[in-house]
């Protein structure tokens, strides 16, 4: 079992908006801005989306952005097109002794 | 910029050791503030952080894999390594390394992992 709980699952159509939640704990998503999100198409290396709840690193589609409320992050993905179809993780800091944590992943559809 | 690169035996005999390397290419591992990682994903699962090694030498596991790894530098060969012990079954899997940010540059709170390598398939099976 994850540490971090995503949906298993979720789907939209071209041109919407969706968002995948992430919740954690008060040790992990709820006590530091230290949430990143990453895109894994099958049989490639995981990309980071978004980094410290909410920055894009350079050349990221700005149509990617998270925020976090309390003990749960969220990344939203507008204007959605085909190619944003992919296994979405989020990932936390969890303090020094546990240190990374995964959530179990988002299998995005795109209808 | 910066490229990681994974190489290794595909195929590990039932409690032996998994050696895994990954080699670093357009920047120095000594250099930064980096948490140079190994995350795992078995067939149909999730990611899962296994440690890393931080740009000290310090180094985190993962408490339910923390008796049976150990994760190394080489900054002669600028590269660093993973070494599994007693695999099983259930150690099958796309091994993955990355670089992870330092949040402060002190090696105690972990940002992002911004750039990884292709990932390596590793089958534990006799």
């Amino acid at each position: 079992q994850s540490a971090l709980t995503q949906p298993a699952s979720v789907s939209g159509s071209p041109g919407q908006s969706i968002t995948i939640s992430c919740t954690g704990a008060s040790s992990d998503v709820g006590s530091y801005n230290l949430v990143s999100w990453y895109q894994h198409h099958p049989g490639k290396a995981p990309k980071l989306m978004i980094y410290e709840v909410s920055k894009r690193p350079s050349g990221v589609s700005n149509r990617f952005s998270g925020s976090k409320s309390g003990n749960t992050a969220s990344l939203t993905i507008s204007g959605l097109q085909a190619e944003d179809e992919a296994d979405y993780y989020c990932c936390s800091y969890a303090g020094s002794s546990t240190f990374v944590v995964f959530g179990g992943g988002t299998k995005l559809t795109v209808l | 910029q910066v490229q990681l690169q994974e190489s290794g035996p595909g195929l590990v005999k039932p409690s032996q050791t998994l050696s895994l390397t990954c080699a670093v290419s357009g920047g120095s591992i000594s250099s930064g503030s980096y948490f140079w990682s190994w995350i795992r994903q078995p067939a149909g699962k999730g990611l899962e952080w296994i440690g890393h090694i931080y740009t000290s030498g310090s180094t985190n596991y993962n408490a339910s894999l923390k008796s049976r790894v150990t994760i190394s530098l080489d900054t002669s060969k600028n590269q660093f390594s993973l070494k599994l012990s007693s695999v099983t079954a259930a150690d099958t899997a796309v091994y993955y390394c990355a670089r992870g940010l330092d949040y402060y540059g002190s090696g105690s709170y972990f940002s992002a992992f911004h750039i990884w390598g292709q990932g390596t398939m590793v089958t534990v099976s006799s």
